[in-house]
């Protein structure tokens, strides 16, 4: 069984469009994140929530929404699309709040924006 | 944000030999962990070290740790073609939720 699962794998589209990324975790955990991998492989944090509450919230633009409608689910929608917003978007999750675990990461989404 | 940094950015190896990376990071720390991301996959958490702690085993895999210095390095043996993949360090605290990441090694293991 998939512990953590975003979908769509790969994403095309154009500039200006509007889409979503979905993450889903079966592992029972209390915290989600979002994390962005450009193509030099750096690994920035955009969001996290813990038991559907935003507790991290790095500086992305306001284009970018996270949601996270219970505590298994954290999707990423992202309106305006720009050519600089093409990475490997990652969801992961952790096993428990107010410290830091070890975390679990889905399989990525590439985003492409032409 | 970027608090580690891995030493070599890459390193490549004959099958077999033992690689080593290492991990400066700047400010305090509860936890080290490791991980290990293979091409086009998401990244799988290898091991964690605790700041009480100064060395950690599991398998193939060595970690230290050195508080003092700032420093950790990932000690792999007897590697195998496997192993080839990027291995990130990343500390934590126990006040918050967030990891700081480093820029990672990219490790090459040649048959």
């Amino acid at each position: 069984d998939t512990a953590v699962s975003q979908t769509p794998k790969y994403l095309v589209t154009q500039m200006g469009n509007d889409k979503s990324i979905k993450c889903e975790q079966n592992l029972g955990h209390d915290t989600m994140y979002w994390y962005k991998q450009d193509s030099k492989k750096f690994l920035k944090i955009m969001f996290s929530y813990n038991n559907k509450e935003l507790i991290i919230n790095e500086t992305v633009p306001n284009r970018f929404s996270p949601k996270s409608p219970d505590k298994a689910h954290l999707n990423l929608h992202i309106n305006s699309l720009e050519l600089g917003d093409s990475a490997v978007y990652f969801c992961a999750s952790s096993p428990s709040s107010g410290r830091s675990y070890e975390q679990y990461f889905g399989p990525g989404t590439r985003l492409t924006v032409t | 944000s970027q608090q580690g940094e891995e030493d070599p950015q890459a390193l490549s190896i004959q099958e077999g030999e033992n690689a080593t990376m290492n991990c400066s990071y700047k400010t305090s720390i509860n936890n080290l962990q490791w991980y290990r991301q293979n091409s086009g996959r998401g990244l799988v958490h290898l091991i964690l070290i605790r700041s009480n702690e100064r060395e950690k085993h599991s398998g193939r895999l060595r970690v230290t740790l050195d508080t003092s210095k700032k420093s950790s390095s990932l000690l792999i043996t007897a590697s195998r073609a496997a192993d080839t993949a990027s291995y990130f360090c990343a500390t934590g605290m126990d006040s918050n939720y967030q990891l700081i990441w480093g820029a990672g090694t990219k490790l090459i293991i040649k048959p």
